[in-house]
């Protein structure tokens, strides 16, 4: 089956450093990565998403990278704010009709001024 | 432009009382339609989808159905809480035959 999986937190950084939050999966065939993003007592917002091996998924200074070779989609930004503060969720979708995502167990990133 | 509504926001039910949510999405037709659980501290469990009305698949056995009564409406129930029903649900679209999903802003619930 599909499965997900993220480093795990919680992360803690200062303002301006730079951010990389590890995530590889196991799936059959090709699927479809993203990284969506909660706001403390929020729901889930798609931070970016990449369809295919070598695309680049990038929003708001985010990036991500999918690598078919060593099946991993890492978070990066250059220099995270405090804003950035949230729980991250790396995850996949199948290709079934009903297009499930399977979730990585979410990451905690605490940024401090 | 599509939006997605859950409500109620917040609930605190008594154990074996019974539970309906609400997820409404607007701006689109035949979406696929889904119920998330995050319990404290963990990630998602899908619970159910919906291909179209009447339509429900189930994730994971359990004290929860959901319904589908019209196209762009999808209920969460249960007839008897548990305490292991405490957490915070997620309702999501998506278009059909696409992969992004599109999720609402979570109702928090609560079972004492």
């Amino acid at each position: 089956g599909n499965s997900v999986t993220q480093m795990e937190g919680p992360v803690t950084l200062s303002e301006e450093a730079f951010l990389t939050i590890n995530c590889t999966y196991t799936a059959t065939g090709y699927p479809s990565l993203f990284w969506y993003v909660q706001y403390p007592g929020e729901g889930l917002q798609l931070l970016l998403k990449a369809t295919k091996a070598d695309d680049k998924g990038s929003n708001k200074g985010f990036e991500a990278t999918y690598r078919k070779e060593t099946t991993s989609f890492h978070l990066e930004k250059g220099s995270v704010q405090v804003s950035d503060s949230a729980v991250y969720f790396c995850a996949l979708s199948d290709r079934g009709s009903a297009r499930q995502l399977t979730f990585g167990s979410g990451t905690q990133l605490t940024v401090l001024p | 432009s599509q939006t997605i509504h859950q409500w109620p926001a917040t609930l605190v039910q008594p154990v074996g009382s019974p539970l309906s949510l609400e997820c409404t999405v607007e701006g689109t037709s035949n979406p696929n339609l889904y119920w998330y659980r995050q319990a404290a501290g963990r990630g998602l469990q899908l619970l159910f989808y919906s291909v179209g009305i009447g339509q429900i698949s189930s994730e994971v056995p359990q004290n929860l159905s959901a319904s589908r009564p019209q196209d762009r409406q999808f209920i969460l129930s249960s007839k008897k809480l548990l305490l292991s029903d405490s957490g915070f649900y997620l309702c999501a679209w998506s278009v059909r035959l696409e992969e992004t999903q599109y999720f609402g802003p979570g109702t928090r619930l609560l079972v004492l």
